[in-house]
């Protein structure tokens, strides 16, 4: 079974530009979740996504934004990058929260350095 | 609202002594508790949850952890340390009120020395 896929593996852009970040989850799988794993300060929960829709945000500003396709595969959109936007973003999936709470399955994550 | 804290950086082990990795928490429902860990070069990997149930459960590699309620704890053991071990460890809580939304702890830096 293929596991959680992310592309691309790493990026390199400039400050102010618009950065779009995909994820493919494990087959079954309807909740997507995003983190972002800044050096030093764990994971931070972004966006969760559940059959196409958007549950829950993180404390992020709109410039992150995202979408989840009928295929439940995702993509995490940020805009006007600033430089602290440099981190990992991981992407996981899980079943859906139908009164349980499911354990995630991460990919390997996309490195995003902002110069 | 909803907070977890790994109160310890990193903790030093030698190969086969036990192996306790801590992990606090603050929940206004009930708490939803899991482990992960971070291999180098490699994603986070399941390790074990709490939901409901018995207090001691029981997950991979020979890992277990207790829900300890009175206490808000949830820390991670290991009866004997392997080499293997040395990873990050995450510890993630989520309030039963708060779906989808996962807080994760800071991370532990777990070093098994032979």
């Amino acid at each position: 079974e293929a596991g959680v896929t992310q592309s691309p593996t790493h990026l390199i852009k400039t400050r102010g530009q618009q950065v779009t970040l995909r994820c493919s989850p494990i087959s079954g799988h309807t909740s997507v979740y995003w983190y972002q794993q800044a050096l030093g300060l764990g994971l931070q929960f972004l966006l969760w996504y559940d059959e196409g829709e958007e549950r829950n945000r993180g404390n992020f500003p709109p410039r992150f934004s995202g979408r989840q396709f009928p295929n439940y595969s995702s993509e995490l959109n940020v805009n006007a990058l600033e430089l602290e936007d440099s981190a990992l973003y991981l992407c996981a999936s899980s079943l859906a929260l139908d009164g349980d709470s499911y354990e995630q399955y991460f990919g390997p994550g996309t490195r995003l350095t902002v110069t | 609202a909803q907070s977890v804290a790994q109160p310890e950086d990193q903790v030093n082990v030698a190969e086969g002594n036990p192996l306790t990795v801590k992990c606090t928490y603050s929940v206004s429902g009930n708490p939803y508790l899991f482990w992960y860990v971070q291999y180098p070069n490699r994603g986070l990997q399941f390790l074990l949850k709490y939901i409901t149930g018995d207090n001691l459960v029981k997950g991979s590699y020979g890992f277990e952890a207790e829900f300890n309620k009175s206490q808000t704890s949830f820390h991670l053991k290991k009866p004997s340390a392997l080499v293997s071990d040395s990873a990050l460890y995450f510890c993630a809580v989520r309030d039963s009120d708060s779906w989808g939304k996962f807080q994760f702890g800071a991370g532990t830096q777990v070093v098994v020395t032979p």
